[in-house]
C-alpha cells in the first residue's frame, strides 16, 4: 500500500531565506508525486507534480521539488520564501500499479517570518 | 479556469440526520473523489468513483456513506445517519485520468454535527 511521510509538523523560515519541506513515500510501483498547498479555510491547491523525466520539477509561485528515487523522497523547495507562502503543505502520492487514489501525507505547516 | 464547485459551504445538522453534500466536478474529468479533513489536520481518503461506480473506498467509508452521480454532472456524498465524529471538512476532487494527472479540489463543505 502507498504511504507518505512528512517528518516535520512545522517549518519556520525567515522571509528571503530558502525553504525546504520534506516528503518521503512508499509505493509498490512507480510513484506519481504531487504537492498541494492549503490556505486557511480553503481547499487544496495543486503546486507541482513528478511523473517521469527530469528529477527537478518546477511549479507554481516559484516552488520546485526534487525527486530522489534512491531516498524515496520528494522535497519541496523555494529559493527565497515570502510571508505569503505561510500555509499548510501536503505531499501526495499515486501508485502506478494500484493508481487512482491520492494518498496524502500528514501535512507540514510552513511559517515564514518577516 | 475550470474548477470544482461544492455546495453548501457550511452545513449544520443534528446527530442522526441525513445530509447530502454536493459537488460539480470539472466537466471533462473522469475520476471523482471524496476526502475529509478534521480540524485542518490530515486529508483522509473516503472514496473514488469512475465509470459510474465506486472504484476504491477506505475503511472510513462504511455503510452510512454512499455516493452517486445522478445526472452526469453532479457528484454527491450522502451520510445517512450523522454522528458527532462526522464533523469535518469534506472535499470533492476530480482528475482527468486515474494515473498521472493531478486532482483538482473544491473549496470544501464544512459539516458540523450537533
Amino acid at each position: 500500500a502507498q504511504s507518505v511521510a512528512q517528518p516535520e509538523d512545522q517549518v519556520n523560515v525567515a522571509e528571503g531565506n530558502p525553504l525546504t519541506v520534506k516528503c518521503t513515500y512508499s509505493v509498490s510501483g512507480n510513484p506519481y508525486l504531487f504537492w498541494y498547498v492549503q490556505y486557511p479555510n480553503r481547499g487544496l491547491q495543486f503546486l507541482l507534480k513528478y511523473i517521469t523525466g527530469d528529477n527537478l520539477v518546477k511549479g507554481s509561485y516559484g516552488f520546485e521539488a526534487e525527486f530522489n528515487k534512491s531516498q524515496t523522497s520528494f522535497h519541496l523547495k523555494k529559493p527565497s520564501a515570502l510571508v505569503s507562502d505561510s500555509a499548510l503543505y501536503f505531499c501526495a502520492v499515486r501508485d502506478s500499479v494500484y493508481g487512482q487514489n491520492f494518498v496524502f501525507g500528514p501535512g507540514t505547516r510552513l511559517s515564514v517570518l518577516p | 479556469e475550470p474548477e470544482v464547485t461544492q455546495t453548501p459551504s457550511h452545513q449544520v445538522t443534528q446527530m442522526g440526520q441525513e445530509v447530502i453534500l454536493r459537488c460539480v466536478p470539472i466537466s471533462n474529468h473522469l475520476y471523482f473523489y471524496w476526502y475529509r479533513q478534521i480540524l485542518g489536520q490530515k486529508v483522509e481518503f473516503l472514496v473514488s468513483f469512475y465509470n459510474n461506480e465506486i472504484s476504491e473506498k477506505s475503511e472510513i467509508f462504511d455503510d452510512q456513506f454512499s455516493v452517486e452521480r445522478p445526472d452526469g454532472s453532479n457528484f454527491t456524498l450522502k451520510i445517512r445517519s450523522t454522528k458527532l465524529e462526522d464533523s469535518a471538512m469534506y472535499f470533492c476532487a476530480s482528475s482527468a485520468d486515474g494515473t498521472n494527472t493531478e486532482a483538482f479540489f473544491g473549496q470544501g463543505t464544512r459539516l458540523t454535527v450537533v
